[in-house]
């Protein structure tokens, strides 16, 4: 079965400083991947996905993810973090066992330090 | 604007009270789901709709209750609410097609007293 493993439930960072939020996953099949992110009281949004193609995926707000196959990871990036940026991030994974569901990690959230 | 519709946004029922949340789309999406969200436990899927005219269970489908109304609506019922029950509810859709991600609503926040 598939399964998201996201290793850091908090990741606090200084502003301005790069930040790696870290994601895992578990499937024997090509899947496609997702991070989503939630600011504070509202939905969550979609930041970028993997579908196919080149592994470094460009998202909104200056995010970036590389697609890891051999390593089944999938972490997301940002080279200089802004408060505007603190929020809950979520990686999730769909293949063709999931019916194309999504399944979910349980979440990071980035603490930005001033 | 184009998205997914949830109502209400807040809501403070007794135990043992009912009410329904009520989801619209307007995406022509095939898909619709039902997540609570409790501190610590990320999303879990208490029902879903994969087409209009069908409904399955989630993870955590017990005490409550889904209408898939129309293509649309997709209501999720609480028939005699709990404590426990006490969270945020977001509602998402999806066109169900590889690669495409779901939309979400902005969650209705329930506090059962």
């Amino acid at each position: 079965a598939q399964s998201v493993t996201q290793l850091d439930s908090q990741v606090p960072v200084f502003e301005e400083a790069p930040v790696e939020l870290r994601c895992n996953y578990s499937s024997s099949v090509s899947v496609y991947l997702f991070w989503y992110v939630q600011y504070p009281n509202q939905g969550l949004q979609l930041l970028l996905k993997y579908l196919s193609g080149s592994t470094l995926v460009k998202g909104i707000n200056g995010f970036e993810a590389e697609f890891n196959k051999s390593q089944t990871s999938f972490h997301l990036r940002k080279p200089s973090v802004h408060i505007s940026d603190t929020a809950e991030y979520f990686c999730a994974v769909s293949d063709v066992d999931s019916n194309y569901q999504l399944i979910w990690g349980a979440g990071t959230k980035l603490i930005i330090k001033p | 604007n184009a998205g997914v519709t949830q109502t209400p946004k807040f809501q403070v029922l007794k135990t043992g009270q009912s009410m329904t949340l009520q989801c619209a789309q307007d995406m022509n999406h095939n898909s619709m789901y039902w997540y609570r969200q409790d501190p610590g436990m990320g999303l879990r899927l208490i029902y879903y709709s994969a087409s209009e005219g069908t409904t399955d269970k989630g993870e955590v489908p017990n005490g409550y209750n889904v209408s898939r109304l129309n293509k649309r609506e997709f209501s999720l019922r609480l028939e005699s609410a709990a404590p426990s029950q006490t969270s945020v509810y977001f509602c998402a859709s999806s066109p169900q097609v590889p690669g495409d991600g779901y939309t979400f609503g902005s969650g209705t926040r329930l506090t059962v007293v």
